[in-house]
């Protein structure tokens, strides 16, 4: 069955630092990944995506993200934080499940801290 | 492009009254909406799948007669919660999927967020 995995719930960061955010995944076939972002009574905004092909995907607000299909992760990284970034990350894998229907699961989140 | 709203974005109604929450696809056709609801601080849980002129699909655990789909045009589903109680305060976000276009690979399998509707049941 298809699966996200986000093992950090809260991460805290100071501002100017780095940021990785891990996110795994299950799925029998070649997924479609997503990573969102959503701000408090905010609905979701695409960060980035991955489809196929250059497995290190660029997306908005200078967030990437890197397929590593052994490791079956899509980890999103950004190489400076910004107190903006302070939200909620939500990793998503699309894909046709066993009944034949197209779904997105979506992992449990990981809540971002930014420190002044 | 691919523009998903939500109407109403916020809605307080008495418990025991039905409401109904609009998502539309602005400048693109969807053969198929999701509903997904999401609780505070948590991730979004898929609701239903609805296509254009069928009945919606709904996953284990979601009551088909409290949470009523229709899917009636290219541009419109319309999730309505019936007899509506606290426990059915949440959050509520649909969203859609273009339909397929032959030759049109990958964004197929993409879905559109819309905004979001807030539904307090007092």
């Amino acid at each position: 069955a298809q699966s996200v995995t986000q093992p950090d719930i809260h991460i805290t960061v100071s501002e100017g630092a780095s940021l990785e955010l891990r996110c795994n995944y299950s799925y029998g076939a070649t997924p479609y990944l997503f990573w969102y972002v959503q701000s408090p009574g905010q609905g979701l905004q695409l960060l980035l995506k991955y489809f196929s092909g250059d497995t290190l995907v660029q997306g908005i607000k200078g967030f990437e993200a890197e397929f590593k299909r052994s490791q079956s992760s899509f980890n999103l990284r950004k190489p400076s934080v910004h107190w903006s970034d302070a939200a909620e990350y939500f990793c998503a894998v699309g894909g046709r499940t066993t009944s034949g229907t197209y779904k997105y699961i979506f992992g449990t989140g990981t809540r971002l801290k930014v420190l002044a | 492009g691919a523009v998903v709203s939500q109407h109403p974005s916020w809605v307080i109604c008495k418990s025991g009254t039905s409401v109904k929450i609009e998502c539309r696809s602005l400048d693109f056709q969807a053969t198929t909406m999701f509903w997904y609801r999401q609780f505070p601080k948590q991730s979004l849980m898929l609701m239903a799948t609805s296509n254009e002129g069928s009945k919606a699909t709904y996953e284990q655990g979601v009551e088909k007669d409290k949470f009523l789909i229709n899917h009636a045009s290219l541009t419109l589903s319309t999730l309505t919660v019936t007899s509506a109680h606290p426990e059915d305060s949440s959050f509520y976000i649909c969203s859609a999927r273009e339909t397929y276009r032959e030759g049109v690979s990958g964004r197929f399998y993409e879905q559109y967020f819309g905004p979001g509707t807030r539904l307090t049941v007092t």
